[in-house]
């Protein structure tokens, strides 16, 4: 089982929806989570972390944790074109240094 | 904020040389790095950690002899690619904790190409 799983889509959705991500995790212990943005041919841009249950909202992106189930969603609100990217999930196992990375979700938001 | 710096951003060498990838922490210390490698259409996968002082503790099945890491200071980490063959072409990406939170900030990656 891996550490990380994402659905790796792709996910479409028409501009001004919301997409719906979604990253589930194997170890309980895991402490922080993270959702990165990757356009094609670069690196990972940090878009969100989160620590705790619950939402977490910055602008029009949503985080939200759920530990007893072990997942993390990212929502994006009002979609545009320039979110189409592949969205990473990132999980801190447990205090240690190490990320593991979900296999990332390609989403394309239809003008 | 943090900024990762990496260069080159790409590189196309020969089959059989060495190719050095230099990973630099421009406004904080970074005692810890880390070397990704993604092939395309694939996720980051984690290749080794960079410790500073001491030897980088490599991923199952990345060979050591043949990606040489160092990390000399706390601002500089190297990963270089010894003997370089086709198969190593693809898009290595370092990253170093910021220290701010317990995120990571990732530099801009570099696409080598061994033709």
């Amino acid at each position: 089982q891996k550490e990380v799983e994402q659905n790796s889509g792709p996910l479409s959705v028409p501009e001004g929806a919301i997409a719906s991500l979604n990253c589930t995790y194997s170890d309980r212990g895991s402490q922080s989570f993270f959702w990165y943005r990757q356009y094609s041919g670069k690196s990972p841009e940090l878009i969100m972390f989160i620590y705790s249950n619950g939402d977490k909202e910055d602008g029009r992106f949503t985080a939200q944790l759920n530990k007893a189930s072990q997942y993390v969603s990212l929502l994006i609100r009002d979609s545009q074109p320039s979110d189409s990217a592949t969205y990473l999930c990132a999980v801190n196992i447990r205090t240690g240094n190490q990320f593991y990375f979900g296999t990332g979700t390609s989403l394309t938001v239809i003008p | 904020g943090a900024v990762v710096s990496q260069h080159p951003s790409w590189v196309i060498c020969k089959s059989g040389t060495s190719v050095k990838i230099e990973c630099r922490s421009l406004d904080f210390q970074a005692t810890t790095m880390f070397w990704y490698r993604q092939f395309p259409k694939q996720s980051l996968m984690l290749m080794a950690t960079s410790n500073e002082g001491s030897k980088a503790t490599y991923e199952q099945g990345v060979e050591k002899d043949k990606f040489l890491i160092n990390h000399a200071s706390l601002t500089l980490s190297t990963l270089t690619v010894t003997s370089a063959h086709p198969e190593d072409s693809s898009f290595y990406i370092c990253s170093a904790k910021t220290g701010m939170y317990y995120g990571y900030t990732f530099g801009s990656g570099t696409r080598l190409t061994v033709v």
